[in-house]
């Protein structure tokens, strides 16, 4: 069983659609994460949701709405895409926001092509 | 937030053993070091952390100074396998006593036959 899985691998869509990526984490964990890879491999962390509340929020833009119906799913809506949103979207999970300690359990990625 | 330097590029051969550098000289005393691995095409995997001690787990060993300003990835033998961007990070504390993981750009092991 994969403990953080993540649909669908490959998006590639035009610009100025809407699309959604989801994500499911089968470990129990209460905390979920979105991050986004650029061209240039850098790891930024977009959204953090604990217990399907929203705890960070790194100035995404409003077209990115994570939505959390259950703490075992954490799906990221993106609305009127651009070319500039190309990137690969790695969903993650980990116990506690709280804990310094704490792994992270990361998804084998989405990446995401807007043409 | 607390920020890492690590060189961007470092090779092996195989089966010898490898040590990942690591600064953080604006580390604080809650701060832990963690690694992650991030092997082709392939989400981050988490590899080790520690806060004062030396850490060893199946994966790799974790040396930190003890000023705890700089810290050292130790992969025993390296293998193929081993051939990843490797992420030295600090747990950022932010309010409500919240952190997160934020990534700096790592270091690419190559690891030669």
């Amino acid at each position: 069983d994969t403990a953080v899985s993540q649909t669908p691998k490959y998006l590639v869509t035009q610009m100025g659609n809407d699309k959604s990526i989801k994500c499911e984490q089968n470990l129990g964990h209460d905390t979920m994460y979105w991050y986004k890879q650029d061209s240039k491999k850098f790891l930024k962390i977009m959204f953090s949701y604990n217990n399907k509340e929203l705890i960070i929020n790194e100035t995404v833009p409003n077209r990115f709405s994570p939505k959390s119906p259950d703490k075992a799913h954490l799906n990221l809506h993106i609305n009127s895409l651009e070319l500039g949103d190309s990137a690969v979207y790695f969903c993650a999970s980990s116990q506690d926001l709280r804990a310094g300690n704490e792994k992270l359990f990361f998804g084998s990625g989405t990446q995401l092509s807007v043409l | 937030d607390a920020k890492t330097t690590q060189p961007n590029s470092m090779e092996s051969n195989e089966e010898e053993p490898v040590h990942l550098p690591c600064n953080h000289s604006t580390i604080s005393g809650t701060d832990y070091i963690h690694w992650y691995r991030q092997l082709p095409s392939q989400g981050p995997e988490y590899v080790i952390h520690g806060l004062t001690s030396n850490v060893n787990n199946r994966m790799a060993s974790l040396a930190i100074a003890e000023d705890r300003k700089s810290s050292t990835l130790i992969l025993h033998r390296a293998t193929l396998r081993d051939a990843a961007v490797y992420y030295c990070i600090l747990r950022a504390v932010f309010s409500g006593g919240y952190n997160k993981l934020i990534f700096g750009a790592g270091t690419r092991l190559a690891v030669h036959p």
